[in-house]
């Protein structure tokens, strides 16, 4: 299979752990996108990455987050000091970046529960 | 107000029927607009898009965009059951990264 492939798929953690997701993206990919979906609402843009380099972030994140994507392959997206509100699924998408509208590959996502 | 507005529904249709799902967005600055589908516990995949004004055909689904209201709207003809799923409208933004809308839940009952 070579979607978009993210690890865990779940993750049940304590108020004030760290937790790490792993995101795997479609190879010849260069953009990388994080988004964050909560129940009944669509998902919501975290970050991007552009080959290596993180391009935008949004105001919305908070300095608990933090990603990276080393060499431009695979990126990880850690959360610092969880938080109940942090629950949510979190979403991963590649993109080829070509001309036209951004189509982005979503993978099955990383449900996190914050106890 | 949010970017992109769209009934969260749910929407419950018989087999055969033809399903609308409708957007409405607030920034007119962006002219790419895209459909995605979703299934429980699955990732959202890309049904179509569309550019600026205008309608596109995709066997059962034509989507279609009205700048001048700044009204999307999807049509899916002969729904069938395996057409339930969370239907996403999502607009290009800056840096074209997409915004999406809440999502409209679809149920075609047999």
């Amino acid at each position: 299979d070579t979607g978009v492939s993210q690890n865990p798929r779940h993750k049940i953690t304590k108020r004030g752990q760290n937790v790490t997701f792993r995101c795997d993206p479609i190879s010849e990919h260069n953009r990388l996108y994080w988004y964050r979906q909560t129940l009944g609402q669509g998902p919501e843009f975290l970050t991007y990455f552009q080959n290596e380099a993180q391009l935008e972030k949004s105001r919305l994140l908070s300095d608990r987050f933090s990603a990276e994507r080393p060499k431009g392959s695979f990126s990880t997206l850690e959360i610092q000091r969880t938080e109940q509100g942090d629950s949510a699924m979190y979403l991963c998408a590649s993109s080829p970046r070509t001309e036209g509208a951004e189509k982005l590959f979503f993978g099955s996502g990383t449900q996190l529960s914050v106890l | 107000q949010k970017e992109v507005e769209q009934d969260p529904g749910p929407l419950s249709v018989p087999e055969g029927a033809i399903v609308s799902l409708n957007c409405t967005y607030s920034n007119s600055a962006f002219q790419y607009f895209m459909w995605y589908r979703q299934y429980s516990r699955k990732g959202p995949e890309l049904l179509m898009y569309t550019y600026s004004s205008g309608n596109k055909e995709d066997g059962r689904f034509t989507a279609q965009v009205d700048k001048s209201s700044k009204y999307i709207s999807l049509f899916i003809r002969d729904s069938q059951p395996s057409d339930s799923a969370t239907y996403l409208c999502a607009r290009e933004g800056g840096s074209y990264i997409p915004t999406f809308g809440r999502g409209t839940s679809l149920i075609v009952h047999p």
